[in-house]
């Protein structure tokens, strides 16, 4: 039972645009939404994150949004640059059913054309 | 300033051998993890520890055992290895578990059964 899901395995933009990345979720219980970017052969590193009782974080040209009816998160990049080339992991977090939970997405690969 | 350091980076076992992952974090956080990354199925928790002393069950823990040597190491020990183990494995830190907490990760352990 996949509780967080990242729909799209990857994403092509060119290099100034806005790179929209999604992410669906499925326990109400969470109450943190965390990005984080990978590059090869490295860990994933903290990008931006969310509490539930907002519905918008903005960090640079990072952009959180969060529709908690819709149980639905994106990330936007604006402008994307290709240093911004990496995969992207949504986590969520929380306590559910008496354990702790950080449970991440599948990941979405994003390349910025240049 | 090291961060999260995992040992060993790549690694070849043989079906039915053993072996321990090592991972120690220099930031005298409280909270250490262990995921696992496959292709297709993101990031997920095999073990974690709240705090020295203290270790649970993630998602995927079946086939694993942890240690929490002390404030500033977590290993993971795979008892006899299956093909189903080959991944990447990834050592995480906090300062505490939940909430709004950012994880910081180790570059990873490649880890082949043959």
């Amino acid at each position: 039972d996949q509780q967080v899901k990242q729909n799209s395995p990857s994403l092509s933009v060119q290099e100034g645009r806005i790179s929209i990345l999604n992410c669906d979720y499925t326990n109400s219980m969470f109450d943190y939404f965390l990005w984080y970017k990978k590059y090869p052969a490295e860990g994933p590193t903290f990008l931006i994150s969310i509490s539930s009782i907002k519905d918008k974080n903005e960090d640079g040209r990072f952009t959180v949004f969060l529709n908690k009816s819709a149980k639905h998160l994106s990330l936007h990049i604006v402008p994307s640059q290709p240093g911004d080339s990496a995969v992207y992991f949504c986590a969520a977090t929380g306590f559910t059913s008496g354990t702790y939970k950080y449970i991440f997405g599948t990941g979405t690969r994003l390349k910025v054309l240049a | 300033n090291a961060g999260v350091t995992q040992t060993p980076k790549f690694q070849v076992l043989k079906t039915g051998q053993s072996m321990t992952l090592q991972c120690a974090q220099d930031m005298n956080h409280n909270s250490m993890y262990w995921y696992r990354q496959d292709p297709g199925m993101g990031l997920r928790l095999i073990y974690y520890s709240a705090s020295e002393g203290t270790t649970d069950k993630g998602e995927v823990p079946n086939g694993y055992n942890v240690s929490r040597l002390n404030k500033r190491e977590f290993s993971l020990r795979l008892e006899s290895a299956a093909p189903s183990q080959t991944s990447v494995y990834f050592c995480a830190s906090s300062e505490r578990p939940g909430g709004n907490e950012k994880l910081f990760f180790g570059s990873g352990t490649q880890l082949s059964v043959l």
